[in-house]
């Protein structure tokens, strides 16, 4: 089946730092894939939706400057959290479609960041 | 903004009860899928369902697709304590997944 491969799947860095995390699509083209925060016990919520090839489109309240999205190419989308701190500590998710979006999205292991 | 309800939150039943876990919108979807999330894991896809009134199964699972398309249900029966775990409801729509608040379930043996 269809698999999302997302590293890493445990960071920690320092308050200020930045931190990338990157989505690949193993056995499929994504042109779309999407990318989640979860915080403990609480349910996903999209961030931002990435588009192969353009600017991605992040949801009311995320900043933009500061969760930077690339998507180059059709199997790999980044996220890279930009001076992080201790506040952005969450799982981060990423997921993928394939075939027709009502019946096929698969997500990645997770990231978990912490920013001490 | 479409909103997805899910309920109970929170649901700790003994080995061999069932159980029935409601997601409830009022908003049309395309589909609306089932995930199970474990700990420190991406959510797994458990069944999408895409006909209004369909049913389908999965061993012990029965999910059903409200005749209108904004609502649906999952049911267990005879839980097991492999059950146990953080369940996802997510609503599909213009390309996009809306989850619920997810029922975290917790089977004792």
């Amino acid at each position: 089946g269809a698999v999302v491969s997302q590293h890493p799947s445990r960071v920690i860095c320092k308050s200020g730092t930045s931190v990338k995390i990157e989505c690949r699509s193993l056995d499929f083209q994504a042109t779309t894939m999407f990318w989640y925060r979860q915080f403990p016990k609480q349910s996903l919520m999209l961030m931002a939706t990435s588009n192969e090839g353009s600017k991605a489109t992040y949801e009311q309240g995320v900043e933009k400057d500061k969760f930077l999205i690339n998507h180059a190419s059709l199997t790999l989308s980044t996220l890279t959290v930009t001076s992080a701190h201790p506040e952005d500590s969450s799982f981060y998710i990423c997921s993928a479609h394939y075939g027709t979006p009502n019946y096929g999205y698969t997500f990645g292991s997770g990231t978990r960041l912490t920013v001490v | 903004t479409q909103l997805l309800e899910q309920s109970p939150q929170f649901l700790s039943i003994q080995e061999g009860e069932n159980l029935t876990v409601y997601c409830n919108s009022s908003s049309v979807f395309s589909s609306l899928q089932w995930y199970r999330q474990e700990p420190g894991e991406g959510p797994v896809l458990l069944v999408t369902v895409v006909t209004g009134g369909e049913v389908k199964k999965l061993k012990r699972l029965t999910f059903q697709f409200g005749d209108a398309r904004k609502d649906s249900s999952l049911h267990i029966t005879a839980a097991q304590p492999g059950d146990t775990g953080l369940y996802l409801c997510a609503g599909n729509a213009g390309n996009m997944l809306t989850f619920g608040g997810g029922t975290r379930l917790m089977v004792k043996p």
